[in-house]
């Protein structure tokens, strides 16, 4: 499988950016690079997705290298509720489905 | 609002007591997906419905089955919980791939099980 990885913790001011980096050195060419975050006591929840080219939402950026290998999602302003496990995941293509293999994750601490 | 619901959100079981834990959705996708999710863990796929269609894990313990008798509803079993077992269980839904590439997971909000 291929496989993420990212720092185990991270910690941010409120209202300041965050930067979360992943490393994905095994990623295929059709694997989509997903990110989810978990809050306390909650379902992970979708955040944003890349493939190539950087993204933006409303809610983070994404920021892809050229080679696809690492990748940065990015909070442009951290607040108390963005407190949350970053799971950086690479998206395989299982049959019809898409299938998630989930890393360890990074606890994001923000502090007020 | 559409949505994933898991019931319930808290089940205790005894050792050795088969338990069945449940998902609905209103989103109308065709994958459901299983996750097991033990303390200070990642989520793990334990295995997922596209349609009618069952794909298992392969490192999914003969232990842990599941149902989905429509596109609505999926069920997990558990036929014989160990202390091992007790674990948070996500169910999530998505679009086929055919259907959206990207193939977005929308979580529930999990079903906690202790086992006794």
């Amino acid at each position: 499988d291929a496989k993420t990885t990212q720092p185990n913790s991270m910690e941010s001011n409120e209202e300041e950016p965050v930067h979360l980096p992943c490393n994905h050195s095994t990623i295929s060419g059709t694997d989509y690079i997903h990110w989810y975050r978990q809050l306390p006591s909650q379902g992970p929840e979708y955040v944003i997705h890349g493939l190539t080219s950087n993204v933006n939402n409303r809610m983070a950026s994404l920021a892809i290298a050229e080679d696809r290998k690492s990748s940065t999602l990015i909070l442009h302003r951290a607040t108390l509720r963005d407190a949350a496990v970053y799971y950086c995941i690479l998206g395989i293509s299982s049959g019809s489905a898409r299938q998630l293999t989930f890393g360890s994750g990074t606890q994001l601490t923000v502090l007020p | 609002d559409a949505m994933v619901i898991q019931n319930p959100r808290y089940q205790v079981t005894q050792f050795g007591k088969p338990v069945t834990l449940s998902c609905s959705q209103t989103l109308n996708h065709n994958v459901m997906y299983w996750y097991q999710q033990k303390s200070s863990q990642a989520p793990k796929l334990l295995f997922h419905y596209y349609d009618k269609d069952f794909n298992n894990e392969a490192d999914t313990p003969d232990n842990f089955q599941s149902r989905r008798p429509n596109t609505s509803f999926c069920f997990l079993d558990i036929r014989s919980p160990g202390l091992g077992d007790a674990a948070m269980y996500l169910c999530a839904t998505s679009r086929g791939v055919r259907d959206s590439p990207v193939g977005e997971q929308f979580f529930g909000p999990g079903t906690r099980l202790t086992v006794l």
